[in-house]
């Protein structure tokens, strides 16, 4: 069955600190992977994907991803937090084999000054 | 840069009552859904629609539910005889090629039935 799992139902951390939020997938497909944010009251911006290609990716707003196909993992980091990332993020996971996109259960982002 | 737009943004009907909920979809996009999210819980998928017809729903989308895209700009999502758990925020999303690729969602409709 296809499932995103994030373990991490909410992280602190300090402002200035690194980030990793974690993300696994099961799909018996080639997955296509997504995170998005979601501020409060706010609809979901995408912050990066993954197709194909280099395993690292880039995103908006200074995120990064790094696809691991040995351990279903996508996880989410960025190298210094700022106290506007405070949201939630949801990570996702799609196909070209099919039209749906299944979303993970969310983490939410505290950021403590 | 195109964007997904949603009305009503907060919608509140009593229980029972019809809601038609509205998005006007990227233009160039040919691959539309909806996602629903009930407050604290994850994102769900309902139902995709491209050339006119439904390509994939959950078993969320029931009787109950319908999508039309009445005119090229359009795509409604409706709910009958709403009840309390349909409380969430519905998102509307499109793209232009099928999941695998990027979707673009809306703002969201937060729909409360009391």
């Amino acid at each position: 069955a296809q499932s995103v799992t994030q373990p991490d139902i909410h992280i602190t951390v300090s402002e200035g600190a690194s980030l990793e939020l974690r993300c696994n997938y099961s799909y018996g497909a080639t997955p296509y992977l997504f995170w998005y944010v979601q501020s409060p009251g706010q609809g979901l911006q995408l912050l990066l994907k993954y197709f194909s290609g280099d395993t690292l990716v880039q995103g908006i707003k200074g995120f990064e991803a790094e696809f691991k196909r040995s351990q279903s993992s996508f996880n989410l980091r960025k190298p210094s937090v700022h106290w506007s990332d405070a949201a939630e993020y949801f990570c996702a996971v799609g196909s070209m084999a099919g039209f749906k996109t299944i979303f993970g259960a969310g983490t939410r982002l505290f950021v403590k000054a | 840069e195109p964007e997904v737009t949603q009305t009503p943004s907060h919608q509140v009907t009593q229980m029972g009552q019809e809601v038609i909920l509205r998005c006007v979809p990227i233009s160039n996009h040919l691959y539309f859904y909806w996602y629903r999210q009930i407050l604290g819980q994850k994102v769900e998928f309902l139902v995709s629609f491209y050339n006119n017809e439904i390509s994939e729903k959950s078993e969320i989308f029931d009787d109950q539910f319908s999508v039309e895209r009445p005119d090229g700009s359009n795509f409604t999502l409706k709910i009958r005889s709403t009840k309390l758990e349909d409380s969430a925020m519905y998102f509307c999303a499109s793209s232009d090629r099928p999941s695998g690729n990027t979707i673009y969602f809306g703002e969201g409709s937060w729909l409360t039935v009391v």
